[in-house]
């Protein structure tokens, strides 16, 4: 069966920091992954996804994630943390089924 | 357009009520889902309407009542609900439904935050 693994339910960082939020993911086949970021009140934002073409991918507000097939990874990267960062992230994955997987969540708290 | 609509915002209703979420999309979009989300968790999925045909039920308790009239349109019928039901309900839709691929990307509206005293 698919799942999705975050590590670290709640992650903090001062801005301009390094955002880090990890992703691991069990699939026996090849998966789409996705990131989705969701404020508080909100639905949830595609931030980025990898659907088997650049294992680098680049998504919106200067997030990025890197697909490690070996690593079974998809873990997502800002080299500057904004105070607007602060959010719930869930990162997804979807596999032969109408079905997104989704993990748990990881809150991100920015400090000034 | 870009964009899931939801209404209402917000909704209170008491377990002996009947009340409809009501969900639109303008793009074209054949896969519209609903989905249950509390506090600090990630959603659940509801319901998978593919091509105006439900495809797939996740063994919801039969007060909630799916309905898509037509390829935009999504509604959610509520009829005697439990407190543990307040949640946020959010609707998504994607490009396509997919049967035996993956799914695409699917885009959430702003959801409706429903109590239920």
């Amino acid at each position: 069966a698919q799942s999705v693994t975050q590590l670290g339910s709640h992650v903090s960082v001062s801005e301009g920091a390094l955002v880090l939020l990890r992703c691991n993911y069990s699939s026996s086949v090849p998966p789409y992954l996705f990131w989705y970021v969701q404020y508080p009140n909100q639905g949830l934002q595609l931030l980025l996804k990898y659907t088997s073409a650049a294992t680098l991918v680049k998504g919106i507000n200067g997030f990025e994630a890197e697909f490690k097939k070996s690593e079974t990874s998809f873990h997502l990267t800002k080299p500057s943390a904004h105070m607007s960062d602060a959010a719930e992230y869930f990162c997804a994955v979807s596999h032969n089924t109408d079905k997104l997987i989704f993990g748990t969540g990881t809150r991100l708290q920015v400090f000034p | 357009d870009t964009e899931v609509t939801q209404t209402p915002k917000h909704l209170v209703m008491g377990m002996t009520n009947k009340k409809s979420l009501k969900c639109e999309q303008h793009m074209g979009h054949r896969a519209m889902y609903w989905y249950k989300q509390k506090a600090k968790k990630p959603p659940e999925l509801m319901f998978v309407y593919s091509y105006e045909k439900l495809s797939i039920n996740e063994s919801v308790p039969s007060r909630f009542s799916p309905e898509c009239p037509n390829s935009s349109l999504l509604n959610l019928h509520l009829h005697a609900l439990q407190p543990e039901d307040s949640a946020l309900y959010l609707c998504a839709s994607s490009p396509k439904a997919v049967a035996g691929g993956h799914t695409d990307t699917q885009y959430f509206g702003p959801g409706t935050r429903l109590t239920v005293l």
